[in-house]
Protein backbone atom coordinates (compact mmCIF):
# COMPACT_ATOMS: atom_id res chain seq x y z
CA UNK A 1 0.00 0.00 0.00
CA UNK A 2 0.76 3.53 -0.61
CA UNK A 3 2.23 5.66 2.62
CA UNK A 4 3.92 8.87 2.70
CA UNK A 5 6.52 9.54 5.86
CA UNK A 6 7.37 13.03 7.61
CA UNK A 7 9.59 12.26 10.27
CA UNK A 8 9.94 15.98 11.47
CA UNK A 9 6.33 16.73 13.36
CA UNK A 10 8.07 20.33 14.27
CA UNK A 11 11.16 22.51 13.01
CA UNK A 12 12.27 25.27 13.81
CA UNK A 13 14.88 27.42 11.67
CA UNK A 14 16.34 31.30 11.83
CA UNK A 15 15.22 33.74 9.49
CA UNK A 16 17.88 33.36 6.56
CA UNK A 17 18.65 29.88 7.66
CA UNK A 18 18.46 27.18 4.89
CA UNK A 19 15.38 24.67 5.21
CA UNK A 20 14.94 20.91 4.40
CA UNK A 21 11.62 18.98 5.25
CA UNK A 22 12.21 15.61 4.86
CA UNK A 23 9.10 12.73 2.86
CA UNK A 24 9.67 9.50 2.19
CA UNK A 25 7.39 7.34 0.25
CA UNK A 26 6.32 3.97 -0.07
CA UNK A 27 4.84 2.76 -3.33
CA UNK A 28 6.19 0.26 -6.14
CA UNK A 29 6.44 2.58 -9.13
CA UNK A 30 7.50 6.28 -9.69
CA UNK A 31 4.51 8.12 -8.00
CA UNK A 32 3.30 11.26 -8.66
CA UNK A 33 4.92 13.69 -5.83
CA UNK A 34 3.82 17.07 -4.28
CA UNK A 35 4.34 19.37 -1.53
CA UNK A 36 1.75 21.54 -0.28
CA UNK A 37 1.74 24.32 2.17
CA UNK A 38 -0.92 25.27 5.09
CA UNK A 39 -0.88 28.74 6.46
CA UNK A 40 -3.08 29.08 9.46
CA UNK A 41 -6.42 29.07 9.11
CA UNK A 42 -5.95 28.25 5.41
CA UNK A 43 -6.77 25.49 3.01
CA UNK A 44 -3.40 23.95 1.25
CA UNK A 45 -1.33 24.97 -1.25
CA UNK A 46 0.32 23.23 -4.06
CA UNK A 47 4.32 24.18 -3.74
CA UNK A 48 5.61 22.13 -6.11
CA UNK A 49 4.96 18.47 -7.99
CA UNK A 50 7.18 16.16 -9.68
CA UNK A 51 6.06 13.67 -12.43
CA UNK A 52 8.43 13.02 -14.56
CA UNK A 53 11.88 14.07 -16.00
CA UNK A 54 14.16 16.32 -14.31
CA UNK A 55 14.46 15.11 -10.56
CA UNK A 56 15.51 18.65 -9.01
CA UNK A 57 11.53 20.62 -9.03
CA UNK A 58 11.40 23.87 -8.61
CA UNK A 59 8.43 25.55 -6.85
CA UNK A 60 6.50 28.75 -5.98
CA UNK A 61 8.17 31.45 -3.16
CA UNK A 62 11.58 30.00 -3.83
CA UNK A 63 10.92 26.39 -2.79
CA UNK A 64 12.62 23.34 -4.85
CA UNK A 65 12.41 19.33 -4.20
CA UNK A 66 14.48 16.31 -5.51
CA UNK A 67 13.84 12.85 -5.89
CA UNK A 68 15.49 10.57 -4.75
CA UNK A 69 13.94 6.80 -6.67
CA UNK A 70 17.35 5.06 -4.61
CA UNK A 71 15.92 6.76 -1.30
CA UNK A 72 12.16 6.30 -1.72
CA UNK A 73 12.63 10.64 -0.75
CA UNK A 74 11.15 13.84 -1.95
CA UNK A 75 12.98 16.15 0.00
CA UNK A 76 11.84 19.82 0.25
CA UNK A 77 14.63 22.57 0.09
CA UNK A 78 14.87 26.32 0.69
CA UNK A 79 18.11 28.15 0.76
CA UNK A 80 16.71 31.25 2.72
CA UNK A 81 13.47 31.32 4.74
CA UNK A 82 11.45 34.10 5.40
CA UNK A 83 8.99 34.65 8.70
CA UNK A 84 6.35 34.65 6.37
CA UNK A 85 7.88 30.56 5.43
CA UNK A 86 5.97 29.82 8.98
CA UNK A 87 3.20 27.16 8.28
CA UNK A 88 2.59 23.59 8.18
CA UNK A 89 3.83 21.72 4.92
CA UNK A 90 2.34 18.79 3.47
CA UNK A 91 3.97 15.84 1.23
CA UNK A 92 1.61 13.95 -0.55
CA UNK A 93 1.93 11.05 -3.46
CA UNK A 94 -0.82 10.36 -6.17
CA UNK A 95 -0.90 6.96 -8.34
CA UNK A 96 -0.84 7.23 -11.63
CA UNK A 97 -4.63 6.08 -13.07
CA UNK A 98 -6.15 7.09 -10.37
CA UNK A 99 -8.43 9.34 -9.15
CA UNK A 100 -8.73 8.55 -5.42
CA UNK A 101 -4.94 7.81 -4.71
CA UNK A 102 -3.33 10.76 -3.25
CA UNK A 103 -1.99 10.16 0.07
CA UNK A 104 -0.96 12.55 2.44
CA UNK A 105 1.86 12.74 4.88
CA UNK A 106 1.19 13.84 8.62
CA UNK A 107 2.76 16.92 8.22
CA UNK A 108 5.51 19.61 8.89
CA UNK A 109 4.80 22.23 11.21
CA UNK A 110 7.64 24.68 10.07
CA UNK A 111 8.68 27.80 13.02
CA UNK A 112 10.80 30.73 12.34
CA UNK A 113 12.84 32.17 14.88
CA UNK A 114 13.74 36.00 14.39
CA UNK B 1 -7.15 30.33 -7.86
CA UNK B 2 -9.30 27.46 -8.67
CA UNK B 3 -12.90 28.76 -8.17
CA UNK B 4 -13.26 26.72 -5.07
CA UNK B 5 -16.23 27.90 -2.06
CA UNK B 6 -17.21 25.77 0.81
CA UNK B 7 -20.09 26.60 3.14
CA UNK B 8 -20.81 26.72 5.87
CA UNK B 9 -17.15 28.32 6.46
CA UNK B 10 -17.82 26.86 10.43
CA UNK B 11 -20.47 25.63 11.90
CA UNK B 12 -21.23 23.88 15.65
CA UNK B 13 -23.83 21.08 15.92
CA UNK B 14 -25.27 18.96 18.16
CA UNK B 15 -24.37 15.14 18.53
CA UNK B 16 -27.53 13.58 16.46
CA UNK B 17 -28.16 15.89 14.28
CA UNK B 18 -27.73 15.74 10.29
CA UNK B 19 -25.18 18.24 8.83
CA UNK B 20 -24.91 18.92 5.12
CA UNK B 21 -21.22 20.73 4.29
CA UNK B 22 -21.56 22.35 0.74
CA UNK B 23 -18.25 22.17 -2.15
CA UNK B 24 -19.11 24.96 -5.32
CA UNK B 25 -16.21 25.01 -8.31
CA UNK B 26 -16.90 27.51 -10.56
CA UNK B 27 -14.61 25.42 -13.89
CA UNK B 28 -16.49 22.51 -14.56
CA UNK B 29 -13.74 20.46 -13.53
CA UNK B 30 -15.05 16.19 -13.24
CA UNK B 31 -12.94 15.17 -10.24
CA UNK B 32 -14.05 16.51 -6.80
CA UNK B 33 -13.13 15.26 -3.20
CA UNK B 34 -13.69 15.71 0.77
CA UNK B 35 -11.13 15.34 3.06
CA UNK B 36 -10.99 16.22 6.37
CA UNK B 37 -7.73 17.20 8.86
CA UNK B 38 -6.94 16.23 11.96
CA UNK B 39 -4.01 16.84 14.24
CA UNK B 40 -1.20 13.85 13.12
CA UNK B 41 -3.24 13.08 10.72
CA UNK B 42 -2.37 15.11 7.40
CA UNK B 43 -5.79 15.06 5.19
CA UNK B 44 -7.40 11.48 4.70
CA UNK B 45 -10.21 11.09 2.05
CA UNK B 46 -13.67 10.93 3.12
CA UNK B 47 -15.66 10.62 -0.35
CA UNK B 48 -14.49 11.43 -3.78
CA UNK B 49 -16.89 12.17 -7.27
CA UNK B 50 -15.39 11.19 -11.23
CA UNK B 51 -18.45 12.78 -12.21
CA UNK B 52 -22.71 13.61 -11.72
CA UNK B 53 -23.89 11.00 -10.13
CA UNK B 54 -20.68 9.16 -9.72
CA UNK B 55 -18.96 8.62 -6.24
CA UNK B 56 -16.84 6.17 -4.48
CA UNK B 57 -15.23 5.72 -0.85
CA UNK B 58 -12.20 6.51 0.49
CA UNK B 59 -10.47 6.15 3.29
CA UNK B 60 -12.56 7.18 6.26
CA UNK B 61 -16.19 6.73 4.68
CA UNK B 62 -18.18 5.76 7.53
CA UNK B 63 -20.54 8.42 8.89
CA UNK B 64 -20.79 9.95 5.96
CA UNK B 65 -22.48 9.98 2.45
CA UNK B 66 -22.30 12.65 -0.69
CA UNK B 67 -24.33 13.29 -3.32
CA UNK B 68 -23.28 14.98 -6.95
CA UNK B 69 -26.42 15.88 -8.93
CA UNK B 70 -24.42 19.26 -10.72
CA UNK B 71 -21.14 19.03 -12.23
CA UNK B 72 -20.28 22.56 -9.46
CA UNK B 73 -21.72 20.76 -6.55
CA UNK B 74 -20.29 17.92 -4.49
CA UNK B 75 -22.42 17.50 -1.11
CA UNK B 76 -21.20 15.77 2.53
CA UNK B 77 -23.73 14.77 4.36
CA UNK B 78 -23.43 13.85 8.29
CA UNK B 79 -26.33 11.65 8.97
CA UNK B 80 -26.00 11.48 12.42
CA UNK B 81 -23.40 13.72 13.62
CA UNK B 82 -21.01 12.70 16.13
CA UNK B 83 -17.79 13.82 18.17
CA UNK B 84 -15.49 11.79 16.28
CA UNK B 85 -16.48 14.20 13.71
CA UNK B 86 -15.57 17.57 14.55
CA UNK B 87 -12.76 18.06 12.49
CA UNK B 88 -11.95 20.45 9.49
CA UNK B 89 -13.41 19.45 6.19
CA UNK B 90 -11.62 20.79 3.12
CA UNK B 91 -13.15 20.24 -0.47
CA UNK B 92 -10.95 19.74 -3.36
CA UNK B 93 -11.25 19.53 -6.85
CA UNK B 94 -8.36 18.00 -9.29
CA UNK B 95 -7.28 18.98 -12.96
CA UNK B 96 -7.09 15.08 -14.10
CA UNK B 97 -9.31 15.69 -17.59
CA UNK B 98 -5.99 17.44 -18.55
CA UNK B 99 -3.66 14.71 -17.70
CA UNK B 100 -2.32 17.01 -13.99
CA UNK B 101 -3.11 14.76 -10.93
CA UNK B 102 -2.34 17.90 -8.41
CA UNK B 103 -5.22 18.81 -6.71
CA UNK B 104 -6.83 22.36 -5.28
CA UNK B 105 -8.56 22.70 -2.21
CA UNK B 106 -11.31 25.05 -1.14
CA UNK B 107 -10.76 27.02 2.03
CA UNK B 108 -12.25 24.63 4.45
CA UNK B 109 -14.77 24.01 6.95
CA UNK B 110 -14.90 24.08 10.78
CA UNK B 111 -16.88 21.68 12.16
CA UNK B 112 -17.87 21.36 15.97
CA UNK B 113 -19.99 18.38 16.89
CA UNK B 114 -21.11 18.88 20.75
Amino acid sequence: AQSVTQPDIHITVSEGASLELRCNYSYGATPYLFWYVQSPGQGLQLLLKYFSGDTLVQGIKGFEAEFKRSQSSFNLRKPSVHWSDAAEYFCAVARYSSASKIIFGSGTRLSIRP
Amino acid sequence: DAGITQSPRHKVTETGTPVTLRCHQTENHRYMYWYRQDPGHGLRLIHYSYGVKDTDKGEVSDGYSVSRSKTEDFLLTLESATSSQTSVYFCAISYRELSSYEQYFGPGTRLTVT
